[in-house]
Protein backbone atom coordinates (compact mmCIF):
# COMPACT_ATOMS: atom_id res chain seq x y z
CA UNK A 1 0.00 0.00 0.00
CA UNK A 2 1.39 3.31 -0.57
CA UNK A 3 -0.01 4.80 3.01
CA UNK A 4 1.60 4.38 5.99
CA UNK A 5 -1.40 3.23 8.28
CA UNK A 6 -2.00 2.92 12.15
CA UNK A 7 -4.14 1.76 14.81
CA UNK A 8 -5.78 2.75 16.75
CA UNK A 9 -7.18 6.26 15.31
CA UNK A 10 -8.01 7.51 18.86
CA UNK A 11 -7.46 5.78 22.51
CA UNK A 12 -8.51 6.70 26.35
CA UNK A 13 -7.32 4.72 29.09
CA UNK A 14 -6.81 5.50 32.33
CA UNK A 15 -3.30 6.39 34.13
CA UNK A 16 -1.43 2.57 34.88
CA UNK A 17 -3.41 0.82 32.13
CA UNK A 18 -0.69 -0.40 28.99
CA UNK A 19 -1.18 1.30 25.46
CA UNK A 20 -0.14 -0.46 22.30
CA UNK A 21 0.01 1.41 19.34
CA UNK A 22 0.54 -0.05 15.89
CA UNK A 23 1.99 0.97 12.48
CA UNK A 24 2.10 -0.49 8.96
CA UNK A 25 5.05 1.27 7.13
CA UNK A 26 4.95 2.01 3.19
CA UNK A 27 5.20 -1.24 1.55
CA UNK A 28 9.29 -1.84 0.37
CA UNK A 29 10.21 1.41 2.99
CA UNK A 30 13.24 0.63 5.48
CA UNK A 31 13.24 3.31 7.88
CA UNK A 32 10.43 3.68 10.40
CA UNK A 33 10.03 6.97 12.58
CA UNK A 34 7.33 6.98 15.90
CA UNK A 35 6.66 11.16 16.62
CA UNK A 36 4.57 12.57 19.49
CA UNK A 37 3.37 15.64 18.88
CA UNK A 38 1.48 18.26 21.45
CA UNK A 39 0.88 21.81 21.54
CA UNK A 40 3.60 23.15 23.90
CA UNK A 41 6.62 20.42 22.47
CA UNK A 42 5.53 20.03 18.83
CA UNK A 43 6.80 16.92 16.61
CA UNK A 44 9.27 15.32 18.88
CA UNK A 45 11.24 11.73 17.65
CA UNK A 46 10.93 9.19 19.96
CA UNK A 47 12.56 6.33 17.98
CA UNK A 48 13.26 5.43 14.93
CA UNK A 49 13.97 1.82 13.00
CA UNK A 50 15.76 0.97 9.54
CA UNK A 51 15.75 -2.63 8.10
CA UNK A 52 13.71 -3.70 11.51
CA UNK A 53 16.64 -2.86 14.05
CA UNK A 54 16.41 0.08 15.79
CA UNK A 55 19.31 3.25 15.71
CA UNK A 56 17.95 5.30 17.68
CA UNK A 57 15.28 5.48 21.09
CA UNK A 58 17.09 8.62 22.82
CA UNK A 59 14.25 10.63 22.54
CA UNK A 60 11.83 8.03 24.37
CA UNK A 61 11.22 7.60 28.10
CA UNK A 62 12.68 4.10 28.80
CA UNK A 63 10.96 3.41 31.89
CA UNK A 64 7.61 3.11 30.48
CA UNK A 65 8.17 3.52 26.12
CA UNK A 66 9.25 0.13 24.49
CA UNK A 67 9.50 0.32 20.80
CA UNK A 68 9.50 -2.98 18.36
CA UNK A 69 9.58 -4.03 14.58
CA UNK A 70 8.34 -8.02 14.76
CA UNK A 71 8.54 -7.74 10.86
CA UNK A 72 8.80 -5.67 8.14
CA UNK A 73 5.07 -4.51 7.88
CA UNK A 74 4.27 -3.72 11.56
CA UNK A 75 6.40 -1.60 14.12
CA UNK A 76 5.12 -1.01 17.75
CA UNK A 77 4.71 1.40 20.01
CA UNK A 78 4.02 0.30 23.46
CA UNK A 79 3.58 2.64 26.90
CA UNK A 80 3.07 0.52 30.11
CA UNK A 81 2.39 2.42 32.59
CA UNK A 82 0.80 5.25 31.12
CA UNK A 83 0.09 8.39 32.39
CA UNK A 84 -1.50 11.27 32.03
CA UNK A 85 1.53 13.30 30.51
CA UNK A 86 1.34 10.88 27.93
CA UNK A 87 -1.75 12.52 26.41
CA UNK A 88 -0.52 13.58 22.81
CA UNK A 89 -1.11 12.38 18.83
CA UNK A 90 1.61 9.23 18.00
CA UNK A 91 2.67 9.55 14.24
CA UNK A 92 4.64 6.75 12.57
CA UNK A 93 5.57 7.68 9.37
CA UNK A 94 8.27 5.61 6.82
CA UNK A 95 11.07 6.29 4.12
CA UNK A 96 13.69 4.56 2.30
CA UNK A 97 17.17 5.53 3.35
CA UNK A 98 19.08 7.51 0.50
CA UNK A 99 20.78 5.31 -1.77
CA UNK A 100 18.41 2.23 -1.50
CA UNK A 101 16.88 1.27 -4.92
CA UNK A 102 13.89 3.35 -5.59
CA UNK A 103 14.71 6.37 -3.01
CA UNK A 104 15.40 9.66 -3.34
CA UNK A 105 18.31 11.98 -2.14
CA UNK A 106 16.19 13.78 0.21
CA UNK A 107 15.41 11.58 3.33
CA UNK A 108 12.04 12.25 2.96
CA UNK A 109 9.42 10.64 5.21
CA UNK A 110 5.22 10.34 5.15
CA UNK A 111 3.57 10.08 7.89
CA UNK A 112 0.37 7.53 9.21
CA UNK A 113 -2.78 9.18 10.32
CA UNK A 114 -1.53 9.00 13.77
CA UNK A 115 -3.48 7.67 16.87
CA UNK A 116 -4.77 10.40 18.90
CA UNK A 117 -3.56 8.58 22.86
CA UNK A 118 -5.98 10.73 26.24
CA UNK A 119 -4.88 8.94 29.67
CA UNK A 120 -7.08 10.14 32.46
CA UNK B 1 22.32 20.94 19.57
CA UNK B 2 20.45 20.98 16.16
CA UNK B 3 17.81 23.40 16.26
CA UNK B 4 15.24 24.70 13.42
CA UNK B 5 13.17 28.17 14.08
CA UNK B 6 10.44 29.19 12.92
CA UNK B 7 9.58 32.51 14.94
CA UNK B 8 7.25 34.60 12.48
CA UNK B 9 3.15 34.06 12.75
CA UNK B 10 0.39 33.18 12.95
CA UNK B 11 0.47 34.94 9.75
CA UNK B 12 -2.73 35.95 7.83
CA UNK B 13 -3.33 36.90 4.13
CA UNK B 14 -5.99 37.58 1.45
CA UNK B 15 -6.31 35.47 -0.91
CA UNK B 16 -4.48 35.81 -3.88
CA UNK B 17 -1.74 37.31 -2.18
CA UNK B 18 2.03 35.64 -2.04
CA UNK B 19 1.98 33.95 1.51
CA UNK B 20 6.08 34.01 2.43
CA UNK B 21 6.72 31.16 5.31
CA UNK B 22 10.19 31.80 6.76
CA UNK B 23 12.98 29.13 8.82
CA UNK B 24 16.30 29.19 10.03
CA UNK B 25 18.42 26.20 11.33
CA UNK B 26 21.50 26.03 13.67
CA UNK B 27 23.29 23.23 11.89
CA UNK B 28 25.49 24.09 9.29
CA UNK B 29 26.00 20.93 7.84
CA UNK B 30 22.31 19.98 6.98
CA UNK B 31 21.98 18.82 3.57
CA UNK B 32 18.37 18.09 3.00
CA UNK B 33 15.54 20.36 4.15
CA UNK B 34 11.71 19.73 3.58
CA UNK B 35 8.17 21.51 3.92
CA UNK B 36 5.20 20.03 5.42
CA UNK B 37 1.22 20.76 5.70
CA UNK B 38 -0.72 19.79 8.06
CA UNK B 39 -4.06 20.53 8.77
CA UNK B 40 -5.99 20.76 12.03
CA UNK B 41 -6.32 17.53 13.18
CA UNK B 42 -4.87 15.73 10.31
CA UNK B 43 -1.40 14.57 9.77
CA UNK B 44 1.86 16.29 7.92
CA UNK B 45 2.03 16.33 4.83
CA UNK B 46 5.45 16.62 2.73
CA UNK B 47 5.03 19.51 -0.12
CA UNK B 48 7.93 20.77 -0.72
CA UNK B 49 12.06 19.15 -0.52
CA UNK B 50 15.10 20.95 -1.38
CA UNK B 51 18.55 19.88 -1.55
CA UNK B 52 20.76 22.41 -3.07
CA UNK B 53 20.97 26.22 -2.89
CA UNK B 54 18.76 28.47 -4.90
CA UNK B 55 14.99 28.06 -5.96
CA UNK B 56 12.38 24.83 -6.32
CA UNK B 57 9.45 25.19 -8.15
CA UNK B 58 6.15 23.04 -7.46
CA UNK B 59 2.94 24.49 -8.96
CA UNK B 60 2.22 27.26 -6.64
CA UNK B 61 5.25 26.19 -3.97
CA UNK B 62 8.34 27.74 -4.10
CA UNK B 63 10.73 26.64 -2.00
CA UNK B 64 14.27 28.91 -1.79
CA UNK B 65 17.50 27.37 -0.11
CA UNK B 66 20.64 29.84 1.32
CA UNK B 67 22.90 27.51 3.27
CA UNK B 68 25.08 30.20 3.96
CA UNK B 69 22.24 32.20 5.90
CA UNK B 70 21.04 28.77 6.87
CA UNK B 71 17.55 29.46 5.51
CA UNK B 72 14.77 27.85 4.15
CA UNK B 73 11.49 29.33 2.77
CA UNK B 74 8.27 28.46 1.28
CA UNK B 75 6.47 30.84 -0.88
CA UNK B 76 2.68 29.94 -1.50
CA UNK B 77 1.63 32.62 -4.35
CA UNK B 78 -2.04 33.06 -5.78
CA UNK B 79 -2.59 31.98 -1.90
CA UNK B 80 -6.12 30.10 -1.51
CA UNK B 81 -8.71 29.79 1.92
CA UNK B 82 -7.58 25.78 1.14
CA UNK B 83 -3.66 26.36 1.70
CA UNK B 84 -4.89 27.80 5.44
CA UNK B 85 -3.16 25.08 7.59
CA UNK B 86 0.09 24.49 9.98
CA UNK B 87 3.45 24.83 7.97
CA UNK B 88 6.56 22.47 9.41
CA UNK B 89 9.77 23.36 8.12
CA UNK B 90 12.26 19.83 8.64
CA UNK B 91 15.94 19.90 8.18
CA UNK B 92 18.26 16.68 8.19
CA UNK B 93 21.70 16.26 9.36
CA UNK B 94 24.94 16.26 7.71
CA UNK B 95 25.36 12.42 7.71
CA UNK B 96 23.94 11.43 4.52
CA UNK B 97 22.96 7.81 6.27
CA UNK B 98 21.52 9.48 9.57
CA UNK B 99 17.43 10.01 8.40
CA UNK B 100 16.36 12.00 11.28
CA UNK B 101 14.77 14.97 10.63
CA UNK B 102 14.58 18.31 13.38
CA UNK B 103 11.14 20.02 13.19
CA UNK B 104 10.39 23.14 13.81
CA UNK B 105 7.41 23.89 15.72
CA UNK B 106 5.59 25.57 12.91
CA UNK B 107 3.73 28.43 11.27
CA UNK B 108 0.06 28.80 11.08
CA UNK B 109 -1.31 30.41 8.15
CA UNK B 110 -4.82 31.86 7.17
CA UNK B 111 -5.62 33.25 4.03
CA UNK B 112 -8.55 35.32 4.28
CA UNK B 113 -11.51 34.63 1.30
Amino acid sequence: DARVTQTPRHKVTEMGQEVTMRCQPILGHNTVFWYRQTMMQGLELLAYFRNRAPLDDSGMPKDRFSAEMPDATLATLKIQPSEPRDSAVYFCASGLKPGTSGGSRYNEQFFGPGTRLTVL
Amino acid sequence: QKEVEQNSGPLSVPEGAIASLNCTYSDRGSQSFFWYRQYSGKSPELIMSIYSNGDKEDGRFTAQLNKASQYVSLLIRDSQPSDSATYLCAVNGPTGANSKLTFGKGITLSVRP
